[in-house]
């Protein structure tokens, strides 16, 4: 069965300083991969995806995420955190081979950037 | 740039009412999802709707629930006898086309509290 895991229920990390936030997955084929942020009261907002090609993925707002399929994980990064990164970010998988168009998310990983 | 949006953004209703929850697409886009974040848990997937009708739907969307796009360009859901257990957010999506890889691009959300 398709699953996302996100180990991480809140990330802490000093304003300028690099940033992980940790995804893992599990699907049977080749998976599509997504990262959405959520702002209060705002809706998913898409910042990338990894489909096919590069592992090194560049989205939004200066993020990126590396797909590694050794490790079945799509970590999103940034060299320098800004406070307004401060949000809850979501991983999503859809497993392309299965037929289904929808999306298997994780729990979500909230960010905090202090200044 | 275009974006998703859904009405309203918080409904109360009291158990056993109906609820229509509205969202109106990206004009383009063809393919229509609804997804469910219950309060602390993941973002579910509900069901995805294609040329007029359901492509896919979850275990969670049973009888009680049905989707319609009345119009060109409005897309509903509609919880027929609201229980408890439906309070939740609900969040709308759609993409492009059937290209397989498209991103699914998501509205603000309703938040849906059943008393």
């Amino acid at each position: 069965a398709q699953s996302v895991a996100q180990p991480e229920d809140q990330v802490n990390v000093a304003e300028g300083n690099p940033l992980t936030v940790k995804c893992t997955y599990s699907v049977s084929g080749n998976p599509y991969l997504f990262w959405y942020v959520q702002y209060p009261n705002r809706g998913l907002q898409f910042l990338l995806k990894y489909i096919t090609g590069d592992n090194l993925v560049k989205g939004s707002y200066g993020f990126e995420a590396e797909f590694n399929k050794s490790q079945t994980s799509f970590h999103l990064k940034k060299p320098s955190a800004l406070v307004s990164d401060s949000a809850l970010y979501f991983c999503a998988v859809r497993d392309p081979t299965s037929g289904t168009y929808k999306y298997i998310f994780g729990t979500g990983t909230r960010l905090k950037v202090l200044a | 740039e275009p974006e998703v949006t859904q009405t309203p953004s918080h409904q109360v209703t009291q158990m056993g009412q109906e609820v229509i929850l509205r969202c109106v697409p990206i004009s383009n886009h063809l393919y229509f999802y609804w997804y469910r974040q219950i309060l602390g848990q993941k973002v579910e997937f509900l069901v995805s709707f294609y040329n007029n009708e359901i492509s896919e739907k979850s275990e969670i969307f049973d009888d009680q629930f049905s989707v319609e796009r009345p119009d060109g360009s409005n897309f509903t859901l509609k919880i027929r006898s609201t229980k408890l257990e439906d309070s939740a957010m609900y969040f709308c999506a759609s993409s492009d086309g059937g290209a397989g890889t498209d991103t699914q691009y998501f509205g603000p959300g309703t938040r849906l509290t059943v008393l």
